[in-house]
């Protein structure tokens, strides 16, 4: 019964490497958002989806690719990974028509680029 | 456009101490505030929030006032225990915003 569920939860690769994290709720929410978390625990977005449509979009270099095959899912890919991509990937859902509608997080997937 | 400015740690507490962790923002209309918690090794978790000026937050004996005059929303706890330990980052929404703009976080140890 996870809300926000997230694959895989390490991910050790090389530099250089092309790899996906893959996001998923089941929690009826029509809009997704990838945050990362760097070394320090600070916390910025980078993407997110409203209804399979993009609709933030960071200042985020375009080795890094969301895609949303549907409202549940929001995956991100990230091609030529270099060493400052080590971090921790939080995906986050929900619906934002309410003021403060909270945003629920997956577990998150560290990332360490050797 | 939005930030949060919070209190830098770390924090380190005896069990039973006082807990106040500073928060402001600053924004544009009226956001919404939120406090969430990072316990080791987990993702965020909604602690409290607040949506219009005056509301307070409540939750885990944790409080919150959103405070429209002073733009704060300071969180506090009257008596933390051990497993409070953890990392708790306040956030606004702004009202015309989807996304959540944080503060750096404040990480929180509580010794028995």
């Amino acid at each position: 019964d996870t809300a926000v569920s997230q694959t895989p939860k390490y991910l050790v690769t090389q530099m250089g490497n092309d790899k996906s994290i893959k996001c998923e709720q089941n929690l009826g929410h029509d809009t997704m958002y990838w945050y990362k978390q760097d070394s320090k625990k600070f916390l910025k977005i980078m993407f997110s989806y409203n209804n399979k449509e993009l609709i933030i979009n960071e200042t985020v270099p375009n080795r890094f690719s969301p895609k949303s095959p549907d409202k549940a899912h929001l995956n991100l890919h990230i091609n030529s990974l270099e060493l400052g991509d080590s971090a921790v990937y939080f995906c986050a859902s929900n619906s934002p028509g309410a003021r403060g509608e909270t945003q629920y997080f997956g577990p998150g997937t560290r990332l360490l680029v050797l | 456009g939005n930030s949060v400015t919070q209190m830098e740690g770390p924090v380190t507490l005896s069990e039973e101490a006082f807990l106040t962790i500073n928060c402001t923002y600053t924004a544009t209309g009226y956001p919404s505030l939120f406090w969430y918690v990072q316990y080791p090794g987990e993702g965020l978790q909604l602690l409290l929030k607040a949506t219009k000026a005056d509301d307070k937050g409540s939750n885990k004996g944790f409080e919150a006032t959103y405070r429209k005059e002073t733009t704060s929303f300071h969180l506090e706890k009257g008596s933390v225990q051990v497993s409070d330990s953890a990392v708790y980052f306040c956030a606004l929404r702004g009202s015309n915003d989807y996304k959540l703009s944080f503060g750096a976080g404040t990480t929180v140890t509580v010794r028995a």
